[in-house]
């Protein structure tokens, strides 16, 4: 099946500092890749939808200057959370959606630990 | 908006069967995943539907009734590898997901 991978899985960081995460589809062509932020016990939220080649669509709340989002290839996407805030400690997950994909299938990364102290 | 809704928690013993069940009211519809999701890990796929019915796979059923807005995930023969939390979402117009909160499901020996 398809395989996403994420880099770090964890991190932890001080305050004011930023932080980049990977977000890579190993074995297939992603158009489209989104993130997704989960809090202890609660659903994921849907923070941006990355498009290769195009700036990326932010949903509603979400900063696009604190939460810089590049698609630089078909293959790989990657969040920089920049000055982060102990309010930004959270798990980060990516999604892809394969480029000729019959299905609107996304395959989830394995997520990213950030604390931020 | 987005509105889904399933039940927070679910226990049951090793062997037996759960049903989740999940209702959405959401502005337009492509369809209705559920995953699994392990604590700390990444959500795995288990089904899809976008038409009415029961979809089968193995252990683990789903149904859908898009007029009523709901759907459940049946799993059968649990194991206490099921323990997990189970994640009901709805794809919208603009095929974008959105996840309800998670049903957390115990399975005791």
């Amino acid at each position: 099946g398809a395989v996403v991978s994420q880099h770090p899985s964890r991190v932890i960081c001080k305050s004011g500092t930023s932080v980049k995460i990977e977000c890579r589809s190993l074995d297939f062509q992603a158009t489209t890749m989104f993130w997704y932020r989960q809090f202890p016990k609660k659903s994921l939220m849907l923070m941006a939808t990355s498009n290769e080649g195009s700036k990326a669509t932010y949903e509603q709340g979400v900063e696009k200057d604190k939460f810089l989002i590049n698609h630089a290839s078909l293959t790989l996407s990657t969040l920089t959370v920049t000055s982060a805030h102990p309010e930004d400690s959270s798990f980060y997950i990516c999604s892809a959606r394969e480029l000729d994909g019959s299905s609107y299938e996304q395959y989830f990364g394995p997520g990213t630990r950030l604390t931020v102290t | 908006g987005q509105n889904i809704d399933q039940p927070t928690e679910m226990t049951a013993t090793e062997g037996a069967i759960v049903q989740i069940n999940c209702t959405y009211q959401t502005s337009g519809f492509n369809g209705l995943f559920w995953y699994q999701q392990h604590a700390g890990e990444a959500p795995t796929f288990l089904s899809y539907n976008v038409l009415d019915g029961l979809e089968e796979k193995g252990r683990f059923s789903s149904f859908l009734s898009r007029s009523k807005g709901y759907s459940y995930l049946l799993l059968k023969e649990l194991q206490m590898k099921d323990s997990a939390s189970y994640l009901c979402a709805v794809l919208s117009n603009d095929y974008k997901l959105s996840f309800g909160a998670g049903t957390t499901v115990t399975v005791r020996a």
